[in-house]
């Protein structure tokens, strides 16, 4: 089974530039979920998707982060202008429905440097 | 509010045993994960707990006390690649929030 995959690995920008991020989850994964890791801490959720509509936006900075997953398949984010402090991995991560477990499957995530 | 803590970094010596603790403050409570994340790379799943007690999968245990809000991750037989971040995630109010990791170091 494949598992997420995500494109590009590593994007070095600079301050005010715009920049996406490509995300394939799992196949049959109805749910997808996009985080952003500052080196030294855990995850923070961004956006979670069921299927084509945002389940929960509350910490996406929404003023330049965008998102969206068309299809209710791959997932694109966004952000425009970027800031120093975006500067971060972008991890994306997908869920199939279970009966209690439900693990979320991480892909390798984006590096991005903000100069 | 939503607060999980997890020591900041910790060594142990290759063979030994370690326990990595985690405390949290959720509004509800739908399950603990523990995650695995080596450097620069992706977390991968270590195991869940939604009921009290030990959940045992080879080298590696957890324990849940929901009434304590605690857990502990428990690796025994210590190997140089358990050298990781391990981090604590509690699942409540139909997301996961993320503890800060604890980056262990496996001496020789």
């Amino acid at each position: 089974e494949a598992g997420v995959a995500q494109s590009p690995r590593y994007k070095i920008i600079e301050k005010r530039q715009s920049v996406a991020f490509w995300c394939n989850p799992i196949s049959g994964h109805a749910t997808l979920y996009w985080y952003q890791q500052i080196l030294g801490q855990g995850p923070k959720l961004l956006i979670q998707f069921q299927n084509n509509g945002v389940v929960d936006d509350s910490q996406l900075p929404k003023d330049r982060f965008s998102a969206e997953r068309l299809k209710g398949v791959d997932s694109t984010l966004k952000i425009q202008p970027a800031k120093l402090e975006d500067s971060a991995v972008y991890l994306c991560a997908s869920s199939s429905p279970g009966p209690v477990r439900n693990e979320q499957f991480f892909g390798p995530g984006t590096r991005l440097t903000v100069l | 509010g939503q607060n999980i803590d997890q020591p900041t970094e910790m060594t142990a010596t290759e063979g030994a045993i370690v326990q990595i603790n985690c405390t949290y403050q959720t509004s509800g409570f739908n399950g603990l994960f523990w995650y695995q994340q080596h450097a620069g790379e992706a977390p991968t799943f270590l195991s869940y707990n939604v009921l009290d007690g030990l959940e045992e999968k080879g080298r590696f245990s957890s324990f849940l006390s929901r009434s304590k809000g605690y857990s502990y991750l428990l690796l025994k037989e210590l190997q140089m690649k358990d050298s990781a971040s391990y981090l604590c995630a509690v699942r409540g109010g139909g997301k996961l929030i993320f503890g800060q990791g604890t980056e262990l170091s496996v001496k020789p």
